[in-house]
């Protein structure tokens, strides 16, 4: 069984361009959450999906981020416009259950120049 | 609110020595327990956690943690590493019934032959 993927693996943007990552969560996995790492600090939530509705939103830092899940499959998260402090490594989990395991995926390191 | 502290940011050990990972949390509820770890290019993995019962929790790779209440810790030990453990390790809570992850900022174990 596949894990969770992101794409891209790695990005690097010039600050005020625009990126979005994707997320393709487990088969079957009804919740999606995404998290982000910046400058070797800790994990920090953004929000969780359950299918396509949004959870929780509460982690999310402004409103140049933007999550979407339609169809309740796989997840992006567009940074528009980017800007210095959004580089970081930006995680994506699912699980089945609501406060079941979470399987994270490999991360998308994002760079803002 | 929670928050956890992973006081070492790197801890290098020789090989088949024993290690500790240190991790204290803070929370005025009661929370569920985890350590996952991260290997080089790989997503995070869970290996262990304390949900309930026996305070003493073990991994495949014999990795252990204790919970202890008093202290709100939740150390990470292994009484003799190998290369293959060099990684880094996170340490998490999450509160019942809540979805989401508070983790510490991380400790890099680096084992050196």
């Amino acid at each position: 069984e596949a894990g969770v993927t992101q794409f891209p693996s790695h990005s690097v943007i010039e600050k005020g361009q625009t990126v979005t990552l994707r997320c393709d969560p487990i088969s079957g996995h009804d919740n999606l959450y995404w998290y982000r790492r910046v400058m070797g600090k800790e994990i920090k939530f953004l929000l969780h999906f359950v299918k396509e509705s949004k959870q929780d939103e509460s982690g999310m830092p402004n409103n140049r981020f933007l999550a979407e899940r339609t169809g309740g499959t796989y997840s992006t998260l567009k940074v528009q416009p980017a800007e210095l402090e959004d580089s970081g490594v930006y995680f994506c989990a699912s699980s089945q259950a609501g406060v079941g395991e979470q399987y994270f995926g490999p991360g998308t390191r994002l760079t803002v120049t | 609110a929670q928050s956890v502290t992973q006081l070492d940011s790197q801890v290098p050990v020789f090989e088949e020595a024993p290690v500790e990972l240190r991790c204290n949390y803070s929370s005025s509820v009661s929370v569920y327990l985890f350590w996952y770890v991260q290997y080089p290019n790989q997503g995070l993995q869970l290996l262990l956690k304390y949900l309930s019962g026996s305070t003493l929790v073990e991994s495949i790779n014999g990795f252990e943690a204790e919970f202890n209440k008093s202290q709100t810790s939740f150390h990470l030990r292994k009484p003799s590493v190998h290369i293959s453990d060099t990684a880094e390790y996170f340490c998490a809570v999450r509160v019942y019934n809540f979805n989401k992850f508070y983790f510490g900022s991380g400790t890099k174990l680096n084992v050196k032959p």
